[in-house]
């Protein structure tokens, strides 16, 4: 069956414009996660989605990041005047349930000029 | 703030050489540890996840121990190949209520050399 799919696949773009990464998980995943990862640095989480509501937003960086998942299904993190520290590898991952083994999408890799 | 340590940090081993790395995790609350393996150009791939201390794992030449008590888990490869060039990493989940995240070491990098 179809993975987990993100679009785009590569994003560039200014200094303090706003983005949105898209990610579209397995069919039936509850569970939905974004990763970052910068370069040098391991996976570092952002947020967690259970359907819909978001128990757990620890891990977004600054008030600029924001995240919404509808329908259960397709999740879309927006990130608001982009700064150079945002450049990163931005993963979505999907799960049957918490705890369970996870499933990565692609990635989308972001550079902010 | 929960720290998952991987060793070596990168790793050069002959083709057909068994190697093995460490992922080392906080041993209160434990409620999960999960192996995951990322080739270059290609999403992270699970490999294991594993919840009772003691458990063993295998899949095909590669195999996983858990030890909760002590805090550390360890990835056998048999008989490298260069196909299992990749980065494997570690994550670790705390049980609890509220507790979502895995927290990943940052890998260790094999390269398995022809």
């Amino acid at each position: 069956g179809a993975g987990v799919s993100q679009s785009p696949s590569n994003k560039v773009t200014e200094k303090g414009k706003d983005v949105e990464l898209r990610c579209d998980p397995i069919s039936g995943h509850t569970a939905l996660y974004w990763y970052r990862q910068s370069l040098g640095q391991g996976l570092e989480f952002l947020i967690y989605f259970q359907g819909n509501s978001a128990p757990d937003k620890s891990g977004l960086p600054s008030d600029r990041f924001s995240a919404e998942r509808t329908g259960g299904s397709v999740s879309t993190l927006t990130i608001q005047r982009t700064q150079q520290e945002d450049s990163a590898v931005y993963l979505c991952a999907s799960s049957l349930a918490r705890a369970r083994e996870q499933f990565f999408g692609p990635g989308t890799r972001l550079t902010v000029l | 703030i929960l720290n998952v340590e991987q060793s070596p940090q990168s790793l050069h081993v002959q083709e057909g050489d068994s190697t093995n790395f460490t992922c080392s995790f906080p041993s209160s609350n434990f409620y999960a540890l999960h192996w995951y393996r990322w080739e270059t150009a290609k999403s992270p791939e699970a490999l294991f996840v594993m919840t009772l201390n003691g458990d063993e794992k295998k899949k095909g030449r590669i195999s996983a121990t858990l030890n909760t008590k002590e805090g550390y888990s360890y990835l056998y490869i048999k008989g490298s190949q260069p196909e299992d060039s990749a980065t494997y990493l570690c994550a670790f989940i705390v049980s609890g209520a509220g507790s979502y995240q895995l927290t990943f070491g940052k890998g260790t990098k094999l390269s398995v050399i022809p």
